[in-house]
C-alpha cells in the first residue's frame, strides 16, 4: 500500500479564497509525523508546516493549518485568503521508525490560483 | 534566516563521470539527509547521516553513491560513475533533530547525465 497518497487532480482557487488539499497515509507506527512542503515552479522544497501523531490540537502556521484526522488516516493541508504567489506543487510527507528517520513523500498537488 | 545551501545549481555530465554534490546544512543542525526528485516524480530519500556516520540509506544508495562531511561545515554527495537515470534534482535536507524538528531542504542540484 502506498505510504503517503495524494489522489487530487490539479486544484485550482481563486484569489482570496481557502484551499483544502488532501492527504492521507497508512503507518503501524503510532509514533509518526506528518509535513506539507510547497514546490514552486523554481524547484526548491519549503517547509510548511508540521504535525505529529500525539498532538492534540491541529497545527496552524500563519495562513496554513492541517486537518488532521487521526481515525481516518488523513491530514489535509487547509490555505486561508490563497495568494498568487500560493501556485505551486504541494507534498504530504510521512516519518515514521523514529524522530530523525527519513520522510516519505506523495506524488503531489499542484494548485493553481486565479486572480 | 539561516538556509540550507547548495552547489552547483545545475551539473551537466557524461554517462560514467564523477560527480560531487555539495551542501552546507544549517548550522547547528545534527542531521544531515540527501534525497532526489525525477522530473515529474516523487522526492525520493537516498540517505541519512548523523555522527558522521550513515543512520539510513534507501535501495537507490548503492555502491556508485558516497556520502562524506568533510570538514564542520559542508556535506558531500558523490556518485562515482554516473548513469543515465541519475539525473534528477538532488536536494539536500538537514534537521535539529526531535520529534518536531523539520527536515529544512536546501534549493537543489539538477543533475543531467548525458
Amino acid at each position: 500500500a502506498q505510504k503517503i497518497t495524494q489522489t487530487q487532480p490539479g486544484m485550482f482557487v481563486q484569489e482570496k479564497e481557502a484551499v483544502t488539499l488532501d492527504c492521507t497515509y497508512d503507518t503501524s507506527d503510532p509514533s509518526y509525523g506528518l509535513f506539507w512542503y510547497k514546490q514552486p515552479s523554481s524547484g526548491e522544497m519549503i517547509f510548511l508546516i508540521y504535525q505529529g501523531s500525539y498532538d492534540q490540537q491541529n497545527a496552524t502556521e500563519g495562513r496554513y493549518s492541517l486537518n488532521f484526522q487521526k481515525a481516518r488516516k488523513s491530514a489535509n493541508l487547509v490555505i486561508s485568503a490563497s495568494q498568487l504567489g500560493d501556485s505551486a506543487m504541494y507534498f504530504c510527507a510521512m516519518r515514521e521508525n523514529g524522530a530523525n528517520s527519513k520522510l516519505t513523500f506523495g506524488k503531489g498537488i499542484t494548485l493553481s490560483v486565479r486572480p | 534566516e539561516p538556509e540550507v545551501t547548495q552547489t552547483p545549481s545545475h551539473q551537466v555530465t557524461q554517462m560514467g563521470q564523477e560527480v560531487i554534490l555539495r551542501c552546507v546544512p544549517i548550522s547547528n543542525h545534527l542531521y544531515f539527509y540527501w534525497y532526489r526528485q525525477i522530473l515529474g516524480q516523487k522526492v525520493e530519500f537516498l540517505v541519512s547521516f548523523y555522527n558522521n556516520e550513515i543512520s539510513e540509506k534507501s535501495e537507490i544508495f548503492d555502491d556508485q553513491f558516497s556520502v562524506e562531511r568533510p570538514d564542520g561545515s559542508n556535506f558531500t554527495l558523490k556518485i562515482r560513475s554516473t548513469k543515465l537515470e541519475d539525473s534528477a534534482m538532488y536536494f539536500c535536507a538537514s534537521s535539529l533533530g526531535g520529534p518536531a524538528g523539520a527536515q529544512y531542504f536546501g534549493p537543489g542540484t539538477r543533475l543531467l547525465v548525458l
